[in-house]
């Protein structure tokens, strides 16, 4: 997996979009990128992966930048739930083996 | 959809017995299943990949005879560890790779682990 470099914390005020970085500069090609969060003393929860378009779902948004060397991850109404550590991943297809970094301590702000 | 299980949330057990941690897929059929491990305030490490039927890969480090994995079907995975220290506390948590495209892990809540 390639290496990712995430900001180890951020604030959010409630009820505004959440803009998490990740850098992944050494991405490959066949490398997807991977966002869970892990909400206090419980398993990873997956949010959102993408491999070269932008993608969005229930949860969130994901942007990859042209030459896939940096993402950020779009949560569009953050509400106090969403107060977790996020974690940026890139893997391959299938994701056979997840290596996790220290993350992106996000603290939403009421 | 994508739910896993696991039993027990939590454990606590004395020095020297062994402790069975299961991982259950609910709603999908996983071919593989990863087991981590989570110290306090650290990141997930990953312990192992088990695939079904067959002998589980470990992470270098990880005692194998210790960790004892066995992935019986297609929704089951268990971890034993055995003879447990103190030093094995810890929250354990597993993952399973689905038959529906195999591209995302879905993971279980963690079992926490406290060996007196």
């Amino acid at each position: 997996d390639a290496k990712t470099t995430q900001p180890t914390s951020m604030d959010c005020a409630e009820g505004r979009a959440a803009n998490l970085p990740c850098n992944h500069s050494t991405i490959s090609g066949n490398e997807y990128v991977y966002w869970y969060r892990q909400i206090h003393s419980q398993g990873p929860q997956y949010i959102i992966h993408g491999l070269k378009n932008n993608e969005t779902n229930e949860m969130a948004s994901l942007i990859i930048t042209e030459d896939r060397k940096s993402s950020t991850l779009i949560l569009p109404h953050a509400t106090l739930r969403d107060t977790a550590v996020y974690y940026c991943i890139a893997s391959n297809f299938g994701n056979e083996k997840l290596t996790f970094g220290t993350g992106t301590r996000l603290t939403i702000i009421p | 959809g994508a739910v896993v299980s696991q039993h027990p949330s939590w454990v606590i057990c004395k020095s020297g017995t062994s402790v069975k941690i299961e991982c259950r897929s609910l709603d999908f059929q996983a071919t593989t299943m990863f087991w981590y491990r989570q110290f306090p305030k650290q990141s997930l490490m990953l312990m192992a990949t088990s695939n079904e039927g067959s002998k589980a890969t470990y992470e270098q480090g990880v005692e194998k005879d210790k960790f004892l994995i066995n992935h019986a079907s297609l929704t089951l995975s268990t971890l034993t560890v055995t003879s447990a220290h103190p030093e094995d506390s810890s929250f354990y948590i597993c993952s399973a790779l689905g038959d529906r495209g195999q591209d995302t892990q879905y993971f279980g809540p963690g079992t926490r682990l406290t060996v007196l």
